[in-house]
Order: C-alpha cells, then structure tokens, then sequence
C-alpha cells in the first residue's frame, strides 16, 4: 500500500518567517509528486509538481524538492505571508506508463501565518 | 484555464435518501474522479472513470455508485445516504497526457451534511 505522510500536521509562524513542510512516501518508485494548496472550504489549486528525474522545483517564492532515495520531499516557502495560510498536499503518483494518474494523497499541513 | 464545477456547495438530506452530486469539467478530459475528504484523513479516492461509461472502485466505494454517460459529467450516487457518509466530496478531472500536463484539476467541492 503506498503510504504518503506529512509532518507537521500544523504549523503556526509569524509573517516573514522561512518554512519547511515535509512529506514521505513508502515506495520510492514514483513517476512525480505534487504539492496542492486548499483553502479552507475549498478544491485544490496545484503548486509545484517534480517529475521522477528532477531535484527539484521552483514558483516564486515556493520551491519543492524531491530525494526519491529516501522518499522525501520538501516544501521551502520563503518570507511567509499571511496569505500563505491554507492546507498545503502533497500527492504521489506511481503508474509510469499509465494514462489514468491516480494520486496518492498525505493528510496535509494547516498552515497559519499570522501578521 | 481548466474549469471543474461542482452542482452544490453545500447540501442537507435525510437519512435514506437518495443523493446525486455532479461534477462537470469543460477541457474534454478523459479522466475524472471522486474523493471524499474527513478530517484526520485526508483525501480518500472513491471512484474513477478513464472512459464514458467506464468506472473503476477507489479505496471506499462502499455506499457509493457512479455515473458517467457523457465525457464531461461524472456523477456519484449515494443510493440510501447514511451520517457516515457526512463529508467534503472533491471531483477533479486530469487528461490522458502524462508528465506535466497530467496534473489533476479540482471542483470547488460539496459539503454534505447527512441528518
């Protein structure tokens, strides 16, 4: 069963701060990972996504990194503003060579950032 | 821009009904799904089309079924609604295409409150 966890499962920071938010996954066998946003009450709106051969990759102040040896990736967003607070998913899919793109999804970070 | 509504944003019903909620996607996407989404548990894959008429079980389709008559409608059927069954449910809908273009885009999401 692929597993993918995220850590913290909240974080609280003043505005300006650095983040990092965490996610693993089990089966390092992966064809890409991506990082959603969710407002709340809201769909998901698609962040970053790193293909299988990349390291990483960058949106403006947002930059995911991808480690598939010890199936990890990370979420770096810098000078964190208020407007950053949301649920932040990271999802893992695996069918290489298939047309369907299931995504396995971690349970999220909540992410406040307070002025 | 890649657009996936959803027929409600909220709805109340009674235990024992008989529940439809749709989702209609507009860039002739050949994938579509359904999630529902609890607290503590993330986001949990309860059908998924490929194909018209095609349907495919997620992880929880107990209680649910599908409909997929046309490419750009995917319903689910809740056949006897149950309070278990109270939750957000997510649609989104990805095209065949792999690599980046293989994201997958989410409705705005339903809140189903079952009494």
């Amino acid at each position: 069963k692929q597993e993918v966890t995220q850590i913290p499962a909240a974080l609280s920071v003043p505005e300006g701060e650095n983040l990092v938010l965490n996610c693993s996954f089990t089966d390092s066998a992966i064809y890409n990972l991506q990082w959603f946003r969710q407002d709340p009450g809201k769909g998901l709106t698609s962040l970053l996504l790193i293909q299988s051969s990349q390291r990483e990759q960058t949106s403006g102040r947002l930059n995911a990194s991808l480690d598939k040896s010890s199936g990890r990736s990370t979420l770096y967003i810098a000078a964190s503003q208020p407007g950053d607070s949301a649920t932040y998913l990271c999802a893992v899919r695996y069918d290489r060579g298939s047309t369907l793109g299931r995504l396995y999804f971690g349970r999220g970070t909540q992410l406040t950032v307070w002025p | 821009d890649v657009k996936v509504t959803q027929s409600s944003r909220y709805l109340v019903k009674r235990t024992g009904e008989k529940v439809f909620l749709e989702c209609v996607q507009d860039m002739d996407h050949e994938n579509m799904f359904w999630y529902r989404q609890d607290p503590g548990l993330g986001l949990r894959l309860i059908y998924f089309s490929y194909d018209v008429k095609m349907k495919e079980k997620g992880d929880i389709p107990e209680g649910y079924s599908v409909s997929r008559e046309k490419k750009e409608r995917f319903s689910l059927i809740l056949e006897s609604a149950s309070t278990n069954q109270t939750s957000m449910y997510l649609c989104a809908s990805s095209p065949y295409l792999t690599g980046a273009k293989g994201t997958q885009y989410f409705g705005p999401g339903t809140r189903l409150l079952v009494l």
